[in-house]
Order: C-alpha cells, then sequence, then structure tokens
C-alpha cells in the first residue's frame, strides 16, 4: 500500500514478556518517527530516526524502550519486561525528510495483561 | 515548540461549515501551525498546514489571523464521517525535524 503499514495491529501480551512491534513507513521516506497514546490522549512523541540513526530518543519512558531502523527502512520498536502500564496504541509515521508533513499509521494496540 | 488551546469539544450539523478555532498566541516566526484529526480507532490523518497566509486543499481551508496568534480550520460541508478528534499543532518544521506536540483536541461532532 501507500500508506505507514504496521504490524501487529492487535497484541496482546503478559505482564513481563518482550513485545516487538513493526513499522514500514512510506517509501522514500527518511525520517521515522514512534509515538505512544495512552487512552483519551494525544499522541506522545517517543523516538525520530533520519535514515539509520536515532536523531532524538529522548521521548522513550525507560530503558526497558528500544527501536531500531537498521536499514534506513523498516523500524522495529522493541519493549522489554512488559508492563501493565505499557498497554497503548503504539504509533509509526513517517515523513519524506525532516520537517516535511508527517504521516501516521494506523498503529498497533498492545494489551498487557 | 508554542503551545496552542482549543475548545473541547463542538458540534455541527451536517452540510454546514465546521470552524474550528485554536489559539497559539506564543507562536514564534519559523513556527507553521499544522491540523490533523483522529478518527476513532485510527492514527492520525493531516489535514492542511500553512506558515501566514490562508492555505486551501481538498479537504479544509485554514484561515491565520495577521498577527498569527489564533487561526480556524474550516470544513466547509461537513459530513458525518468528519466525526473526530481535531489537533491544532505548532511546529517548527525543518529546524525541529517535524517533532509534533499533540494537545487534547477538539472533539468534533457532526450530526444529521
Amino acid at each position: 500500500g501507500a500508506g505507514v503499514s504496521q504490524t501487529p495491529s492487535n497484541k496482546v501480551t503478559e505482564k513481563g514478556k518482550y513485545v516487538e512491534l513493526r513499522c514500514d513507513p512510506i517509501s522514500g521516506h527518511t525520517a521515522l518517527y514512534w509515538y505512544r497514546q495512552s487512552l483519551g490522549q494525544g499522541p506522545e512523541f517517543l523516538i525520530y530516526f533520519q535514515g539509520t540513526g536515532a536523531a532524538d530518543d529522548s521521548g522513550l519512558p525507560n530503558d526497558r524502550f528500544f527501536a531500531v531502523r537498521p536499514e534506513g527502512s523498516v523500524s522495529t520498536l522493541k519493549i522489554q519486561r512488559t508492563e501493565r502500564g505499557d498497554s497503548a496504541v503504539y504509533l509509526c509515521a513517517s515523513s519524506f525528510s525532516p520537517g516535511n508533513t508527517i504521516y501516521f499509521g494506523e498503529g498497533s494496540w498492545l494489551t498487557v495483561v | 515548540d508554542a503551545k496552542t488551546t482549543q475548545p473541547p469539544s463542538m458540534d455541527c450539523a451536517e452540510g454546514r461549515a465546521a470552524n474550528l478555532p485554536c489559539n497559539h498566541s506564543t507562536i514564534s516566526g519559523n513556527e507553521y501551525v499544522y491540523w490533523y484529526r483522529q478518527i476513532h480507532s485510527q492514527g492520525p490523518q493531516y489535514i492542511i498546514h500553512g506558515l501566514k497566509n490562508n492555505e486551501t486543499n481538498e479537504m479544509a481551508s485554514l484561515i491565520i489571523t495577521e498577527d498569527r496568534k489564533s487561526s480556524t480550520l474550516i470544513l466547509p460541508h461537513a459530513t458525518l464521517r468528519d466525526t473526530a478528534v481535531y489537533y491544532c499543532i505548532v511546529s517548527a518544521g525543518g529546524t525541529s525535524y517535524g517533532k509534533l506536540t499533540f494537545g487534547q483536541g477538539t472533539i468534533l461532532t457532526v450530526h444529521p
């Protein structure tokens, strides 16, 4: 498709488990972003990639959260030792280059039980 | 990035224009005004953005006051499918790599 693609769309996991969320940005987009949205709140910035490198990871809540983008395209958000408070929608977005319009995917709904 | 203020909710009749206000009195000269919307259970959808001139696209019009301290998003003929949360965001574009800070937004309800 032409948009940002995220998988899985829904994930239920047990507390303490490891989770990976995948994002496939719009083709040709060099900038990639991860956001997190809790129920009733607006999305909150987590991390931004320009190419393969994380240019700003100031939004990651703690060291259980990590993201990679090894080839400058697909990105994976990794969450270790999940906690119930990690339950949220994880949104991925991309833009052609930094500062251009940002387009979002549909999100991955994570529920930690 | 400058902070924005939006009414928490608004109603609009189907077929009428929806005018959504946004206050951004501390906006800087290099900051753009962006509008996104989020329909229930979907990701945010880009609508429009502008710097100081009014802008129009196939979805909406953006009117920015001359002093740039406020703006209005106009949906000219609202439909039931326009019911969503609308976010007004101020961002410095290239200088902040487009990092967006979302507020609470305005819940627009379009009714028959």
